[in-house]
């Protein structure tokens, strides 16, 4: 099966900062990845699917690059809103996601 | 637009059989699209369960393929998951959520707004 690394775990960030969050595949996925953000106590939404394309209504600061085994998410410049958890999904092989990446205030 | 809902009971004692169904509205789920259950477990991240095909075709998660069923009742417009000898380790929030047509293995969107069961005695 495959495994998904995200990293960092915690990031602590100011609003209108660049942040940039990675997802590391234990093999090639090829375009196979999509990223969800989660509040707390709500369920996750759909921000990016095949590595790079945005869900129509998702905002533009929001971009996902990548291909193979390594993949990036990132907030342009980081809006209040956005402070959440974020998840990357490889949908390659069966379905696996990683473990989370936590954007917390700074 | 499509919506999701799932309902079922919030307690399932171990070794007994956890039964969760999610009815959808706003799209018949006969026409297509793939649906499919995902869990998370209190602070961990998600893990997919599986997910079913109006034709009935089905796919599962290998780890939990010899306790999970996912079935169809387009009659209701709902699917549902039944998941036998459960432990303290399926304790989770499950959720349902609608695939994209083309794969059966696919990222998700919609999903529901989750329902928490916990397994104890």
């Amino acid at each position: 099966d495959i495994q998904m690394t995200q990293s960092p775990s915690t990031l602590s960030a100011s609003v209108g900062d660049r942040v940039t969050i990675t997802c590391r595949a234990s093999q090639s996925i090829s375009s196979w990845l999509a990223w969800y953000q989660q509040k707390p106590g709500k369920a996750p939404k759909l921000l990016i699917y095949k590595a790079s394309s945005l869900k129509s209504g998702v905002p533009s600061r929001f971009s996902g690059s990548g291909s193979g085994t390594e993949f990036t998410l990132t907030i342009s410049s980081l809006q209040a809103d956005d402070f959440a958890t974020y998840y990357c999904q490889q949908y390659k092989s069966d379905s696996s996601f990683g473990q989370g990446t936590k954007v917390e205030i700074k | 637009q499509v919506q999701l809902q799932e309902s079922g009971p919030g307690l399932v004692k171990p070794s007994e059989t956890l039964s969760l169904t999610c009815t959808v509205s706003g799209y018949s789920i006969s026409r297509g699209y793939y649906w499919g259950w995902i869990r998370q477990p209190p602070g961990k991240s998600l893990d997919w369960i599986g997910s079913i095909y109006p034709s009935g075709s089905t796919y599962y998660n290998p780890s939990l393929k010899s306790r999970v069923t996912i079935s169809l009742d387009t009659s209701k417009n709902q699917f549902s998951l039944t998941l036998s000898s459960v432990t303290a380790a399926d304790t989770a929030v499950y959720y349902c959520a609608r695939g994209p047509e083309g794969a059966p293995h696919n990222w998700f969107d919609p999903w529901g707004q989750g329902t928490l069961v916990t397994v104890s005695s």
